[in-house]
């Protein structure tokens, strides 16, 4: 069974990147689509973008300016930069295993972000 | 606003049978996959219920069941029990606009 697990501050200051690491154990992620996935507080979830194991990238398109990701392959990890946070981004950030379009079949518990001076 | 639409909460008492709806459109739910998702207390990783509609992964009871007919999908829960309570959300690719979009999620209270 795959296992993710998300690291990085949890206090990022407004106009900075923010950075996560998502670190996959028990599979490899040299297949499959790797997703981010927050959920601010109080709201729903939103997906933020994914990377495929050859790296090519699809992201929100309302996020895609200030998203980057990449991996790992390594350390078994894929990364998330959100570039220019404001206390919108703010939020309960996930990364998950996508198999097929919004189909996540492994998830992480979650990292909270906070943005705030 | 959610692009998908699901009721804000559902209720039931042990034993019911609860459905949750999910609406969306023909660039939605209408031409792609509906996943289905449990999130129980902050602090947890969501789970994956259904799958491609209505495929159960593995270790997910049978009381759970998934549809989708047209632009609306469904997610019915049978024999109700009380660690059901959680909030729930539906998630399809969006081919309009080239982004996962989900459910504002349900919040299913058993009484």
């Amino acid at each position: 069974q795959v296992q993710l697990q998300e690291s990085g501050p949890g206090l990022v200051k407004p106009s900075e990147t923010l950075s996560l690491i998502c670190t996959v154990s028990g599979g490899s992620i040299t297949s499959y689509y790797w997703s981010w996935i927050r959920q601010p507080p109080g709201k729903g979830l939103e997906w933020i973008g994914h990377i495929y194991y050859t790296g090519s990238t699809h992201y929100n398109p309302s996020l895609k300016s200030r998203v980057t990701t990449s991996l790992d392959t390594s350390k078994n990890q894929f990364s998330l930069n959100l570039s220019s946070v404001t206390a919108a981004d703010t939020a309960v950030y996930y990364c998950a295993r996508e198999l097929t379009p919004a189909g996540f079949d492994s998830w992480g518990q979650g990292a909270l972000v906070t943005v705030s001076s | 606003q959610s692009v998908l639409t699901q009721p804000p909460s559902a209720s039931g008492t042990p034993g019911q049978r609860v459905t949750i709806s999910c609406s969306g459109s023909s660039s939605n739910i209408g031409s792609n996959y509906v996943h289905w998702y449990q999130h129980l207390p902050p602090g947890t990783a969501p789970k994956v219920l259904i799958y491609r509609n209505n495929q159960r992964p593995s270790g997910v009871p049978d009381r759970f069941f998934g549809s989708k007919s047209g632009t609306s999908a469904s997610l019915a829960i049978s024999g109700l029990r009380s660690e059901d309570e959680a909030d729930y959300y539906c998630a399809a690719w969006d081919d309009s606009l080239s982004r996962v979009v989900f459910g504002g999620g349900t919040k299913l209270t058993v009484l």
